[in-house]
């Protein structure tokens, strides 16, 4: 069965700060994958999507970035972090076309 | 583009009493149609979809969704409520073809004793 990982789940980081999130799939090959943040009483906004290896779309503009080194491998990264970025955030997968999501258990991150 | 609005923000409503979870989307193409549930500190878990065919789908856990197209509406029903399914519920739409999912800001259900 399939499988996904998010680490890590819990993170403090100050102002001005680099970050690297990652996210793992396990049991399926060439995923689309996605990050979300989800801020308290604003839903789920969707920050970057691959569709295979190296392909990343980005959704808004900000000061995180994305990557995808390997087919099942998806980072998360911002060179200075801003208070902002603070929130919680969620990598998923889904195969084929009919956005059916499978979520990690989710990376809370506050700058302070 | 497509675009999601979840009416209610929070939904405060008696054990055993029906509740109705109200989504609306917009889209120019045709959809596929989600609900997720959330608990507290953690990610989402698929509640239940509409791909194609019968407009009434079901979850396992006693909750239905009707795809209403001419009200581009997907509103989640059950008839009676738990104190288990207190949660935050996102209606989600995916454009049939393509890759990206949007979400509704969601609606917290808070079931009472």
């Amino acid at each position: 069965s399939q499988t996904i990982h998010q680490w890590p789940a819990t993170l403090v980081q100050p102002v001005g700060s680099p970050l690297s999130l990652e996210c793992t799939v396990e049991g399926t090959s060439n995923p689309n994958l996605y990050w979300y943040r989800q801020a308290a009483g604003r839903g789920l906004q969707l920050l970057f999507y691959s569709v295979g290896i190296g392909q990343i779309s980005s959704e808004v503009p900000q000061n995180l970035s994305a990557s995808r080194p390997q087919d099942r491998q998806f980072i998360l990264s911002s060179k200075k972090l801003l208070l902002s970025d603070s929130g919680f955030y969620l990598c998923a997968w889904s195969e084929g076309y009919t956005g059916e999501l499978f979520f990690g258990e989710g990376s809370r991150l506050t700058v302070l | 583009a497509q675009s999601v609005t979840q009416l209610d923000s929070q939904v405060p409503v008696f054990e055993e009493a029906p509740v109705e979870l109200r989504c609306n989307y917009s889209s120019s193409v045709s959809v596929y149609l989600f609900w997720y549930v959330q608990y507290p500190n953690q990610g989402l878990q698929l509640l239940l979809k509409y791909l194609s065919g019968s407009t009434l789908v079901e979850s396992i856990n006693g909750f239905e969704a009707e795809f209403n197209k001419s009200q581009t509406s997907f509103h989640l029903r059950k008839p009676s409520v738990h104190i288990s399914d207190t949660a935050e519920y996102f209606c989600a739409v995916s454009e049939t073809g393509g890759f990206k999912t949007i979400f509704g800001a969601g609606t917290r259900l808070f079931v009472k004793a």
